[in-house]
């Protein structure tokens, strides 16, 4: 079935830009997103992109997709404190409607 | 800004008890879905529901769960008896137009 995968952990300083990665297995994949979850609370929807683009920027967050490699990732510039928390990615497969599949998580530490 | 909501934040069952969780909606939303993550496991799909029907589930969905859009606003889920590896955060999503999914802060179940 489908897999989608990302690294545990990422430690930046305050004021660098974070890179988070994501792999995933579906080809057919639609839509990938970026949901980001701070201690006790849901998850929040950051961004996404659909499978034709290569890239979106919004403010801070850049979101690159490789189709050919099936990597997406993640850029947050100019890293703030409060950007420290859980991001997921996660892909809505094409042959299943409207489900999400979601990879493990990047806890993402900003240090001051 | 509108938000979807959840109740309770955390309930506690005995195995075998059945156990009703409670979602509000954003207003406007079409497309209502339930999620769960087990402790130290990932986000995972469980169903979708669209035009007062499921429209996917997923292998964990089983016989011993339920959907309901008892009226306007409320999207509930029920787990008619309660086993201890139910024992999850439960989040409710919505979404208008099945693209973007809005995630509640989610139900912490615990089944003793």
């Amino acid at each position: 079935g489908e897999d989608v995968e990302q690294s545990l952990f990422l430690s930046v300083r305050e004021g660098d830009s974070s890179v988070i990665n994501c792999t995933y297995t579906d080809s057919s994949s639609t839509y990938l997103y970026w949901y980001k979850q701070e201690p006790g609370a849901g998850l929040q929807l950051l961004t996404y992109i659909f499978s034709n683009m290569d890239m979106k920027q919004d403010q801070r967050l850049t979101v690159l997709l490789n189709k050919k490699d099936k990597h997406l990732s993640l850029r947050i510039a100019d890293t703030q404190t409060g950007d420290s928390a859980i991001y997921f990615c996660a892909e809505s497969p094409r042959n299943a409607g409207n489900m999400l599949t979601f990879g493990g998580g990047t806890r993402l530490m900003v240090k001051p | 800004e509108p938000e979807v909501t959840q109740t309770p934040s955390h309930q506690v069952t005995q195995m075998g008890q059945e156990v009703i969780l409670r979602c509000v909606p954003i207003s406007n939303h079409l497309y209502f879905y339930w999620y769960r993550q087990i402790l130290g496991q990932k986000v995972e799909f469980l169903v979708s529901f669209y035009n007062n029907e499921i429209s996917e589930k997923s292998e964990i969905f089983d016989d011993q769960f339920s959907v309901e859009r008892p009226d306007g606003s409320n999207f509930t889920l029920k787990i008619r008896s309660t086993k201890l590896e139910d024992s999850a955060m439960y989040f409710c999503a919505s979404s208008e137009d099945w693209v973007e999914q809005y995630f509640g802060p989610g139900t912490r179940l615990t089944v003793t």
